[in-house]
């Protein structure tokens, strides 16, 4: 079945250092890629995304990249702030469902 | 308005209870979803409506009913839930169109004694 890999599951910077987060989608049919962040006891917010005919996209300090080839997707974070520190959970989906495959997570810390 | 608005906000209930827990959305979606997450994991899909129509079951124990009585509300109906069933239960709209990301609503936290 459909199945996203995220990797890592924890990840400590340094302020104003970067942070990358990747991930692996296994259905090749998968067209639409959103990254989510999650602060502590709060929902889950859709911060970028991606989709299938786009190589890359940038919102000020974040910026997502994806390789349809190797099926992989990355969530870039530069000049990292501790507001930044949560969870990060990438997603793919696929046609008109609205179903969202998540991956499992990476807790981001920055350190001030 | 731009949210989603999820009732109560927590919820306790015992094992031969029944509950219902409430979403609402005002953005004109036609895309409602029912969402569980335990701690530190992601959201597991539970129930996709679309145009209010039941589009998704992911094998959900009967326990578990959804209801979607029109396009801006989605309830979730609880009936003699387990202990295990304890999890923050996300609601989700989105637009019916290929690639629409979720807005999520803040959750309800379950707790089953």
């Amino acid at each position: 079945g459909e199945n996203v890999e995220q990797h890592p599951s924890t990840l400590s910077v340094q302020e104003g250092d970067s942070a990358v987060i990747k991930c692996t989608y296994s259905d090749s049919a998968s067209n639409y890629f959103p990254w989510y962040k999650q602060e502590l006891g709060k929902r889950p917010q859709l911060i970028i995304d991606i989709r299938s005919n786009v190589g890359e996209k940038k919102d000020q300090r974040i910026a997502v990249t994806l390789n349809k080839t190797a099926k992989h997707f990355s969530l870039h974070i530069t000049e990292t702030q501790p507001e930044d520190s949560a969870v990060y959970f990438c997603a793919a989906s696929k046609g008109n469902t609205g179903k969202l495959i998540f991956g499992q997570g990476t807790t981001l810390q920055v350190k001030p | 308005d731009t949210e989603v608005t999820q009732t109560p906000k927590h919820l306790v209930m015992g094992m031969t209870n029944k509950k219902s827990l409430k979403c609402e959305q005002h953005m004109g979606h036609r895309a409602m979803y029912w969402y569980k997450q335990k701690a530190k994991k992601p959201p597991e899909l539970m129930f996709v409506y679309s145009y209010e129509k039941l589009s998704i079951n992911e094998s959900v124990p009967s326990r578990f009913s959804p209801e979607c009585p029109n396009s801006s509300l989605l309830n979730l109906h609880l009936h003699a839930l387990q202990p295990e069933d304890s999890a923050l239960y996300l609601c989700a709209s989105s637009q019916v169109r290929r690639g629409q990301g979720y807005t999520f609503g803040s959750g309800t936290r379950l707790t089953v004694v």
